[in-house]
């Protein structure tokens, strides 16, 4: 089973839709994280979930709506989007913890991403 | 001010040569974690090093190292004996105390020529 698993792979919708992202995480890690990339732009933060809470949440516009019902599982449900809104969207997970005393950092681990397409 | 700079938008290199990545970042923590990140066309985005503030030697993974230099606040990628499957977007991110908070570079697009 892969690390983390995003579904859809691909996404078009129109703006009047209803859908939902969905990631899964088997590694056993207690953060969940949201990303946006759009084209020639940095990755963008949208959510941070620690421990089934929301913890971060970058000015994200209203019609984003993300769901963490447990430590394995995000959703991130979409409604009414604009078209300045198609990217791609990558799940990510990582462990909160200092690994060692020297300050190691667990990386995030990535999905493959839904790339969505609004119209 | 930025974070993390990563100043080669884009870079070109001959099959099974060296390539360095450039990576400098911003923080005042003590304690801090950097990562490399590789973006295929394909889109996801695959882990390929980590180096931790206190540690003493650059990392090194495979054909993967971390040039790491503290005082100057850089952490430049080393890819040695480059393949075709190489070509990727190259991403440099970094990881402070706050653990919540992973800030990424803007890229490198790497192509390499046979």
């Amino acid at each position: 089973e892969t690390g983390v698993t995003q579904t859809p792979r691909h996404l078009v919708m129109g703006m009047t839709n209803k859908k939902s992202l969905k990631c899964e995480q088997h590694l056993g890690h207690n953060a969940m994280y949201w990303y946006k990339q759009s084209a020639k732009k940095p990755l963008e933060l949208m959510f941070v979930y620690s421990l089934e809470e929301r913890v971060e949440n970058n000015s994200v516009p209203s019609r984003f709506s993300p769901e963490c019902p447990n430590s394995s599982h995000l959703f991130l449900h979409l409604h009414t989007l604009q078209p300045e809104d198609s990217a791609l969207y990558l799940c990510a997970s990582s462990q909160d913890q200092e690994d060692n005393l020297g300050g190691g950092y667990s990386p995030l681990h990535f999905g493959n991403g839904t790339r969505l397409t609004v119209t | 001010a930025q974070k993390i700079t990563q100043t080669q938008p884009g870079m070109f290199v001959q099959e099974k040569e060296a390539v360095t990545l450039d990576c400098t970042y911003d923080t005042s923590d003590p304690s801090y974690g950097l990562f490399w990140y590789k973006q295929p066309s394909s889109g996801e985005m695959i882990f390929l090093i980590y180096q931790g503030s206190y540690d003493q030697q650059n990392a090194t993974e495979g054909r993967y190292s971390l040039n790491f230099q503290k005082a100057r606040k850089s952490a430049n990628l080393v890819i040695s004996a480059s393949q075709l499957g190489d070509s990727a977007m190259y991403f440099c991110a970094m990881r402070e105390v706050n653990f919540n908070k992973f800030y990424f570079g803007s890229g490198t697009k790497l192509n390499v020529k046979p």
